[in-house]
């Protein structure tokens, strides 16, 4: 089975700085990746997916990630935070093949500080 | 209106109460899933639906039963709620593996 693992349950940075959000996955074949943001007292909304095409994956608010195989890593990053990015930060994992249902990393808690 | 509609947004419940979230979609998405959120914990499956007559258990099934009334519509009930059930429940719909999920805003239930 998948396992997904976010470094850091929570990072705090300051408004301007690099954005960088850890995910590791688990799997002997290349699997589907996705980020995905939950600000406070909303549902869970998809930032971006990796889905076999280009490793440097572009998402919305300028946020991208890129899918690093020998690393099994999928990172998230921003050039520079904005206060409106503070929100919890959950990493998706797929197999390609089986069920297809995706397994949740347990989330980052970015903090951004003025 | 959004696109996936959870109801009731808040509940508080007393041990040992039946009760029913609900979740409708209008995405015309074949797939759909309950999720729970509890704190350091992630997401973890319930159950999810592939299409009207397809129900699947997922890893935290216990004590949890679903009904799929139609395309639309999802609904997750708590036979006998426990207060070990206290969470946030999210239903998320999608239309393929790989195209990612569309969730609801969520249900918050207190089991007292």
């Amino acid at each position: 089975a998948q396992s997904v693992t976010q470094l850091g349950s929570h990072v705090s940075v300051s408004e301007g700085a690099l954005v960088l959000l850890r995910c590791n996955y688990s799997s002997s074949v290349p699997p589907y990746l996705f980020w995905y943001v939950q600000y406070p007292n909303q549902g869970l909304q998809l930032l971006l997916k990796y889905t076999s095409a280009a490793t440097l994956v572009k998402g919305i608010n300028g946020f991208e990630a890129e899918f690093k195989k020998s690393e099994t890593s999928f990172h998230l990053t921003k050039p520079s935070a904005h206060m409106s990015d503070a929100a919890e930060y959950f990493c998706a994992v797929s197999d390609q093949g089986g069920s297809y249902i995706p397994t949740f990393g347990r989330g980052t808690s970015l903090i951004v500080h003025p | 209106d959004a696109d996936v509609t959870q109801t009731p947004r808040n509940r508080i419940t007393k041990t040992g109460k039946r009760i029913m979230l609900e979740c409708s979609q209008t995405k015309g998405h074949d797939r759909m899933y309950w999720y729970r959120q509890d704190p350091g914990l992630g997401l973890r499956l319930i159950y999810y639906s592939f299409d009207v007559k397809d129900i699947n258990k997922g890893e935290i099934s216990d004590g949890y039963s679903v009904s799929r009334q139609a395309q639309a519509k999802f609904s997750l009930s708590l036979e006998s709620a426990i207060p070990n059930q206290t969470a946030l429940y999210f239903c998320a719909t999608s239309p393929t593996d790989f195209y990612g999920y569309t969730f609801g805003s969520g249900t918050r239930l207190t089991v007292v």
